[in-house]
């Protein structure tokens, strides 16, 4: 059964630094790993999505990697803001369609707080 | 915005009574998920909708039950409602077309809080 594991749950920082948010996964059979942001209490928006093939991927000041083998991820967040404060959630799309675990499961998140 | 929409935002509801969610695709999608996201939790995977018929199932119980329309919008009903019921339920769309590869577009969820 495939499990996703964020690494740290919590996480403060000054503003304009550099951080990296960890994602591990338990089988490296996936589709895709996909990023998403939760504000506090709303939906998730999607940040980035790493095909199987593709090593990362990258928008704006946001930078993601995909070791498949390893069953590893980052998410890189350059100069952060505190609007960038928020929950970071990493996501893998299992193999078949619908099934037992459906199309994605995730990772509990990593809960980003940058200060001004 | 995703295009997908739900209501009601938020419902306060107490134990043993029913609920009923709902989610309307974005246009064009025939495929809906739904999500259960507890506090502090990651969200998930309750049920699939594709051509209004169940296509999968995570690990809840019977009374965790949906319906997908001939437009694609879709019910998520909860009897007999337990306190541990209380979360924010997610809805994703998707077109499905090569089955497996689409990507899902998430509504702002359902806030229920059961006392």
């Amino acid at each position: 059964k495939q499990e996703v594991t964020q690494i740290p749950a919590a996480l403060s920082v000054p503003e304009g630094e550099n951080l990296v948010l960890n994602c591990s996964f338990t089988d490296s059979a996936i589709y895709n790993l996909q990023w998403f942001r939760q504000d506090p209490g709303k939906g998730l928006t999607s940040l980035l999505l790493i095909q199987s093939s593709q090593r990362e991927q990258t928008s704006g000041r946001l930078n993601a990697s995909l070791d498949k083998s390893s069953g590893r991820s980052t998410l890189y967040i350059a100069a952060s803001q505190p609007g960038d404060s928020a929950t970071y959630l990493c996501a893998v799309r299992a193999p078949g369609w619908g099934g037992s675990q459906g199309n994605l499961i995730f990772g509990k998140g990593t809960k980003l707080s940058v200060k001004p | 915005e995703t295009g997908v929409t739900q209501s009601p935002t938020h419902l306060i509801k107490t134990r043993g009574q029913q609920v009923t969610l709902r989610c309307s695709s974005q246009s064009g999608h025939n495929t809906v998920s739904w999500y259960q996201q507890a506090l502090g939790q990651g969200p998930q995977f309750i049920f699939q909708y594709y051509r209004e018929e169940e296509n999968g199932r995570g690990n809840f119980p019977p009374r965790f039950s949906g319906l997908q329309f001939p437009n694609y919008s879709s019910e998520l009903n909860v009897n007999a409602l337990e306190l541990d019921d209380s979360a924010l339920y997610l809805c994703a769309s998707s077109f499905s077309l090569s089955l497996g590869a689409e990507t899902q577009y998430f509504g702002p969820g359902t806030r229920l809080l059961v006392l």
